[in-house]
C-alpha cells in the first residue's frame, strides 16, 4: 500500500549529538510536514515543504532543520539535541485535494 | 484557523454509540470541520470531514449544527480498538496547515 514511512521507529541519541530522522512517501504528495509530539500533548507543527519551498513555523527552534532532496524523502535534523527534545516526531504528507497521511512516527530518546 | 473546544476525556461502553462533541463558535464560512484520531503510539488517522451537511463514511458520522458552531462525531458501534485521542480541527479546505488542539481522550470500556 502507498504510505508514509518513518525510520527508525525508535531512536536513541546522546545529548548534543546531531541526529537525523527520515521520512519517505510513495503517495507522490507535494507537501510534507514534520510535527513534534511530546508526552500527553497534541502534535505541534515544526515546518513543512510545499514542493521545494520550505516553510518554518515562527516558534520552531533553530536547532531543528529540514531537508527535502526529492519528492519522496524528507529529513529532520536536530543539530544539538537536548533533553527537552525527547518526543515523538511525526511526518505527514498532503496532496492536491487529498487529506493528510501520517507516518507511524519516530520516538526520540535523548540520553 | 478557528479554535475548537473539546472535552478532555470521555468513556463509552463497547457496542454503544460514542458521541464526541466539538465547539467551534468562531468558524468561518469557508472552514471545514475535520476529525482525526490518534491511537496510542501511532500517527493521527483521518476520520471524516464536512462543511455544512452531515456526512457519513465507513468509520463514522459527522453531524454539524445548522449554525455550524458545533459538531458531533458519532462512532455508531464503538469497539475497544476505538480507544484513542480524537481531534476536531477546523480549517480552510486545501490549507497547508493542520493545527491540533488538545482533543478528547475516548476510552471504550468492555
Amino acid at each position: 500500500d502507498a504510505m508514509v514511512i518513518q525510520n527508525p521507529r525508535y531512536q536513541v541519541t546522546q545529548f548534543g549529538k546531531p541526529v537525523t530522522l527520515s521520512c519517505s512517501q510513495t503517495l507522490n504528495h507535494n507537501v510534507m510536514y514534520w510535527y513534534q509530539q511530546k508526552s500527553s500533548q497534541a502534535p505541534k507543527l515544526l515546518f513543512h515543504y510545499y514542493d521545494k519551498d520550505f516553510n518554518n513555523e515562527a516558534d520552531t527552534p533553530d536547532n531543528f532543520q529540514s531537508r527535502r532532496p526529492n519528492t519522496s524523502f524528507c529529513f529532520l535534523d536536530i543539530r544539538s539535541p537536548g533533553l527537552g527534545d525527547a518526543a515523538m516526531y511525526l511526518c505527514a504528507t498532503q496532496g492536491q485535494g487529498a487529506g493528510y497521511t501520517f507516518g507511524s512516527g519516530t520516538r526520540l530518546t535523548v540520553v | 484557523d478557528a479554535k475548537t473546544t473539546q472535552p478532555p476525556s470521555m468513556d463509552c461502553a463497547e457496542g454503544r454509540a460514542a458521541n464526541l462533541p466539538c465547539n467551534h463558535s468562531t468558524i468561518s464560512g469557508n472552514e471545514y470541520v475535520y476529525w482525526y484520531r490518534q491511537i496510542h503510539s501511532q500517527g493521527p488517522q483521518y476520520i471524516i470531514h464536512g462543511l455544512k451537511n452531515n456526512e457519513t463514511n465507513e468509520m463514522a458520522s459527522l453531524i454539524i449544527t445548522e449554525d455550524r458552531k458545533s459538531s458531533t462525531l458519532i462512532l455508531p458501534h464503538a469497539t475497544l480498538r476505538d480507544t484513542a485521542v480524537y481531534y476536531c480541527i477546523v480549517r480552510v479546505a486545501g490549507a497547508q496547515k493542520l493545527v491540533f488542539g488538545q482533543g478528547t481522550r475516548l476510552t471504550i470500556n468492555p
